[in-house]
């Protein structure tokens, strides 16, 4: 099966400093890759998501870049606020099903 | 429009003993998903229905796991007999379609003593 691979655990970063997740995934059949954001004791929430057809999508302040040959994608977050706190999860999955979902990042944003 | 409803949001049982999940999806939306999400770890996908048909089970444990959606609409996820190492967050989520967004549920908290 896939296997998704989410760097770093924990990531601490100024506000108004731009932070990154990376993921690494081993299915090159896997074509949708979404992230999502977790709040402490909250549900998952979508923040954006990226087809294998695409390269960058960018949404405001949060862009994902997809590197289909090297089997990894990366979620950006510019000008950061404190709001943006939170446990972030990279995926991936092939045809929008047998979803996987990495490890997580705890992303800390000082103010 | 209303959210996916789960219940309970809490339960504690004893190993070996039986415990049952329910989730109600969003309206119209065909898509359902059952994840387990353990305590500083990601969520892993159980089970996936599209309509009352299931996609993708490959990671259900089915010796012990079962989940059924009837008429395409609630579902239920069980586990019989528990065991220690089940305590953790089952979250059901649902879409309209399997492209599309994943809409979570608040999720049962099960702990297994």
């Amino acid at each position: 099966g896939e296997n998704v691979e989410q760097h770093p655990s924990t990531l601490s970063v100024q506000e108004g400093d731009s932070a990154v997740i990376k993921c690494t995934y081993s299915d090159s059949a896997s074509n949708y890759f979404p992230w999502y954001k977790q709040e402490l004791g909250k549900r998952p929430q979508l923040i954006i998501d990226i087809r294998s057809n695409v390269g960058e999508k960018k949404d405001q302040r949060i862009a994902v870049t997809l590197n289909k040959t090297a089997k990894h994608f990366s979620l950006h977050i510019t000008e950061t606020q404190p709001e943006d706190s939170a446990v972030y999860f990279c995926a991936a999955s092939w045809t929008g099903n047998q979803f996987y979902f990495g490890t997580g990042t705890s992303l800390t944003v000082i103010p | 429009e209303a959210g996916v409803a789960q219940s309970p949001r809490y339960k504690i049982i004893e190993k070996r003993q039986s415990v049952a999940f329910w989730c109600n999806p969003i309206s119209g939306h065909a898509t359902l998903y059952w994840y387990q999400q353990i305590l500083g770890q990601g969520p892993k996908l159980l089970i996936q229905f599209q309509n009352n048909g299931v996609v993708d089970d490959s990671q259900l444990p089915k010796d012990r796991f079962s989940a059924e959606r009837l008429k395409g609409v609630d579902s239920t996820l069980k586990i019989q007999p528990a065991k220690l190492e089940d305590s953790a967050v089952y979250l059901c989520a649902s879409s309209p379609s399997s492209y599309n967004e994943q809409f979570f549920g608040p999720g049962t908290r099960l702990t297994v003593l």
